[in-house]
């Protein structure tokens, strides 16, 4: 069964950072590009970050170019999202989740399993 | 950036009725569209991908169709679970991007 479990999440004060984690199973995580997706309280999807199996190609959204950093250490399974200079726009919950996959390794921007979530509050 | 304009952003509906909902693109998006449900406090789930093509597990009364800009989610007889958010999100350019959302009430 494909499990995606995030951690780190909490509040933060503005300027602060943090570090996302997301814990992968039940697949074959060095096998899959790996997003993050961010929800603010009350609002709709905002893609956040996409990255690779190989972690070779990455893209951001242009609101967190230069603030977020998307990373992945295929032999621990895991996927993280560093958070700096973060504000209160950045307040939601962060999720991970896998991108589709067809045979010979195409992939693409469907995500078919997601974790339930880390919240982040940026807050003073 | 590509934009995703949905339609209606709320809706009332009672069970057995067939409900559309509307997704509207900036640009030209093929058919690279993927609608997905949420409930509260639940992460999405994907339903269908490629404008039409219905994920595994999904029930049949789900459909979607479209192409270019314009493109539609089908429930053709809605039961109290379908009460959600549903979001389309296109696949075909970075950033990627997703619609507004369109809540669906049961009656």
């Amino acid at each position: 069964e494909v499990q995606l479990v995030e951690s780190g999440g909490g509040l933060v004060q503005p300027g602060g950072s943090l570090r996302l984690s997301c814990a992968a199973s039940g697949f074959t995580f060095s096998s899959y590009w790996m997003t993050w997706v961010r929800q603010a309280p009350g609002k709709g999807l905002e893609w956040v970050a996409n990255i690779k199996q190989d972690g070779t190609e990455i893209h951001y959204v242009d609101s967190v170019k230069g603030r977020f950093t998307i990373s992945r250490d295929n032999a621990k399974n895991s996927l993280f999202l560093q958070m700096n200079s973060l504000g209160v726009g950045d307040t939601a919950v962060y999720y991970c989740a896998r991108l589709q996959c067809r045979g010979g390794g195409s992939c693409y921007s469907t995500f078919d399993y997601w974790g339930p979530g880390t919240l982040v509050t940026v807050s003073s | 950036d590509i934009q995703l304009t949905q339609s209606p952003s709320f809706l009332s509906a009672s069970v057995g009725d067939r409900v559309t909902i509307t997704c509207r693109a900036s640009q030209g998006i093929s058919r690279y569209l993927v609608w997905y449900q949420q409930k509260p406090g639940k992460a999405p789930k994907v339903l269908i991908d490629a404008a039409s093509t219905l994920q595994s597990g999904v029930p049949s009364r789900f459909s979607g169709s479209g192409s270019g800009t314009e493109f539609t989610l089908t429930i053709s007889s809605l039961q109290p679970e379908d009460s959600a958010t549903y979001y389309c999100q296109q696949r075909n350019s970075y950033p990627v991007t997703f619609g507004g959302g369109t809540k669906v009430e049961i009656k």
